[in-house]
């Protein structure tokens, strides 16, 4: 049962554009999410993050989206670069003491 | 300061066979937590250690399992390999309790089993 949900596994955007990565869940005890970027041979590391009491947050040209009625977040990235061509998680918990859960992950290319 | 250090990088075992996997975390982190990664399913978590005890557990079988010492370096073992636990596994700490925190990855041991 994939609680965390990546529905597309790539995406392709031109350099300087837009990347919107979506991603679904469907327990609504999540409470907390946040999102990965992982390059080939390196472990994830954190890019941003938002508790279930924001419907945004935003860092430099990440921007975190969440909209609780729909179960859904998705991180804008604006505008993209090169260096963020990477597989990119979402991930979700409740209430702190619990595991994390990923989702399958989406492949952003970004093309120069 | 260290990043999460795994050992070994690649492993390549036969079926049937036992492996242990070794995690150093950050120093000063007392979280470890292991995940299994294979093409489509994402990352699984399998466990997470926290001082020495083990306070949460993913969905794997009895196969799995793991350990952490007193100075927070976690070890996995997996006994009976099957073919399908070929992946790279990743171990992650966390400085502090909460699991909300931002984690720390280390670069994974690559398994496979032949």
């Amino acid at each position: 049962d994939q609680q965390v949900k990546q529905n597309s596994p790539s995406l392709s955007v031109q350099e300087g554009r837009i990347s919107i990565l979506n991603c679904d869940y469907t327990n609504s005890m999540f409470d907390y999410f946040l999102w990965y970027k992982k390059y080939p041979a390196e472990g994830p590391t954190f890019l941003i993050s938002i508790s279930s009491i924001k419907d945004k947050n935003e860092d430099g040209r990440f921007t975190v989206f969440l909209n609780k009625s729909a179960k859904h977040l998705s991180l804008h990235i604006v505008p993209s670069q090169p260096g963020d061509s990477a597989v990119y998680f979402c991930a979700a918990n409740r209430d702190g003491n619990e595991k994390l859960t990923f989702g399958t992950g989406t492949r952003l290319t970004i093309i120069p | 300061k260290a990043g999460v250090t795994q050992t070994p990088r690649y492993l390549i075992k036969t079926r049937g066979q036992q492996v242990t996997l070794s995690c150093s975390p950050i120093s000063g982190h007392r979280s470890v937590s292991w995940y299994q990664q294979t093409p489509g399913q994402g990352l699984q978590f399998l466990f997470e250690y926290f001082s020495e005890t083990q306070r949460n557990k993913g969905n794997f079988p009895g196969r799995f399992s793991g350990r952490q010492f007193s100075n927070s370096r976690s070890e996995m073992n997996v006994s009976t390999l099957e073919l399908g636990d070929s992946a790279l596994y990743l171990c992650a700490s966390n400085g502090q309790a909460n699991m909300n925190t931002e984690a720390f990855f280390g670069q994974g041991t690559r398994l496979t089993v032949v």
